[in-house]
């Protein structure tokens, strides 16, 4: 079964360094999104990307974060340059056109320290 | 704006047990979609089901079952015959219908924990 895949599995940084998570959609998916979960918390809706641009993204994706699909297949979130409150648990995910149904990565957890 | 509330923080049973989780939500769109999430201890988000606003249909998936009620905005899942492996954190969530219907609002999750 298809599945969406990200790396690093854990990522432990300084605070003020630039950070990339990597994401491999569903190759047929056509809207990519990054989520975020802060421990304990909610899912939080970073930024939605479709046709190489972004489409949506929420207050909290300020000018520290960009997204980028630099090769057709990986989807890249950049935090550049990370704060103690940068770290989470960041999920990508992919749905179809249209359907809604978020099809989610393990993660990908974040330690700024 | 999008909002959508599980009051129930933490819910625990024992095994065998029903148990209902509750979803209220708020949104100004006249169409949408609801959503189920699972989280269990090892951390993924794995999707239960969705539901269109315009779809009230009751809807049962072996022991899973959900109840969606336009007129209260709720959207609740049950789950009878608890097992141990329903122990998770269970999300609500809403978007609106359209084709961006990936950006979800979420709820605050319950933990339910199911003893043996």
């Amino acid at each position: 079964e298809p599945e969406v895949t990200q790396t690093p599995s854990h990522q432990v940084t300084q605070m003020g360094q630039e950070v990339i998570l990597r994401c491999v959609p569903i190759s047929n998916h056509l809207y990519f999104y990054w989520y975020r979960q802060i421990l304990g918390q909610k899912v939080e809706f970073l930024v939605s990307f479709y046709n190489n641009e972004i489409s949506e993204k929420s207050e909290i994706f300020d000018d520290q974060f960009s997204v980028e699909r630099p090769d057709g297949s990986n989807f890249t979130l950049k935090i550049r340059s990370t704060k103690l409150e940068d770290s989470a648990m960041y999920f990508c995910a992919s749905t179809p056109e249209g359907t809604g149904e978020l099809f989610f990565g393990e993660g990908s957890r974040l330690t700024v320290l | 704006a999008q909002k959508v509330t599980q009051a129930q923080t933490e819910i625990s049973v024992v095994e065998k047990e029903d148990v209902t989780l509750d979803c209220v939500y708020e949104t100004r769109d006249t169409t949408y979609y609801l959503f189920w999430y699972k989280q269990p201890p090892s951390g993924e988000l794995v999707f239960l089901i969705r539901r269109n606003s315009f779809d009230e249909q009751n809807e049962i998936s072996g022991r899973y079952s959900w109840n969606f009620q336009k007129s209260t905005s709720s959207f609740n899942f049950t789950i009878t015959a608890s097992q141990v492996v329903d122990s998770a954190v269970y999300f609500c969530a809403l978007s609106a219908y359209n084709t961006n219907a990936g950006k979800s609002t979420f709820g605050d999750g319950t933990t339910l924990t199911v003893k043996p």
